[in-house]
């Protein structure tokens, strides 16, 4: 059964370095998504993105945030400088072209801890 | 905005009981979807279940069923024969016309063998 992957599955780096977690989303979906979670809290939308470009963001998604897709199958998530707010489990997730069950299919998650 | 709330922060069963899990939300909208999602401490993000909104019949999925209640705005979870493997946290999620998917604040669920 197809599944979105993400990578690294754990990443710790230092306050004030940049840092890119990435995505693979299922294939023929074209909505893609990424969440986050803070430890022990709700899982929070950060951004939306459909034909190349950015649906919806949250106010969490301020400019320290970017998202891409370079070349058609990866989907990336950068923080320019991070904070130690930032340490948070972030979950990327797609979405196929129609509605069909409504579900999004969210990947294993990508753990980072900022120190 | 839409907003969604589980009341229930921490649940515990007996292993084969039965438990419900407790959901509402806020929207203006005729037309979403609500999911059940379930978080194992891996911390993946597993569907359990699925509601569309203009379905009247509750949506079962084995052990799984739910209560849509659309005029009250509620949905809850029950699961039957819990199994300690049922042990997670519980994530109610609305979806709207759009795309965005908005989380309830999670309902931590031990299953005592």
């Amino acid at each position: 059964e197809p599944e979105v992957t993400q990578t690294p599955s754990h990443q710790v780096t230092q306050m004030g370095q940049e840092v890119i977690l990435r995505c693979v989303p299922i294939s023929n979906h074209l909505y893609f998504y990424w969440y986050r979670q803070i430890l022990g809290q709700k899982v929070e939308f950060l951004v939306s993105f459909y034909n190349n470009e950015i649906s919806e963001k949250s106010e969490i998604f301020d400019d320290q945030f970017s998202v891409e897709r370079p070349d058609g199958s990866n989907f990336t998530l950068k923080i320019r400088s991070t904070k130690l707010e930032d340490s948070a489990m972030y979950f990327c997730a797609s979405s196929p072209p129609d509605r069909g069950t409504g579900e999004l299919f969210f990947g294993e998650g990508s753990r980072l801890t900022v120190l | 905005a839409q907003t969604v709330t589980q009341s229930q922060p921490e649940m515990s069963v007996q292993e084969a009981e039965t438990v419900t899990l407790s959901c509402t939300y806020d929207t203006s909208e005729s037309d979403y979807y609500l999911f059940w999602y379930k978080q194992p401490p891996s911390r993946q993000m597993i569907l359990v279940i699925r509601q569309e909104a203009y379905k009247q019949q509750n949506a079962t999925e084995n052990r799984f069923s739910v209560n849509f209640q659309k005029a009250a705005k509620s949905f809850s979870l029950k699961i039957s024969d819990s199994q300690l493997g049922d042990a997670a946290m519980y994530f109610c999620a609305y979806r709207n016309a759009g795309n965005m998917l908005t989380f309830g604040g999670g309902t931590r669920l031990m299953v005592k063998p």
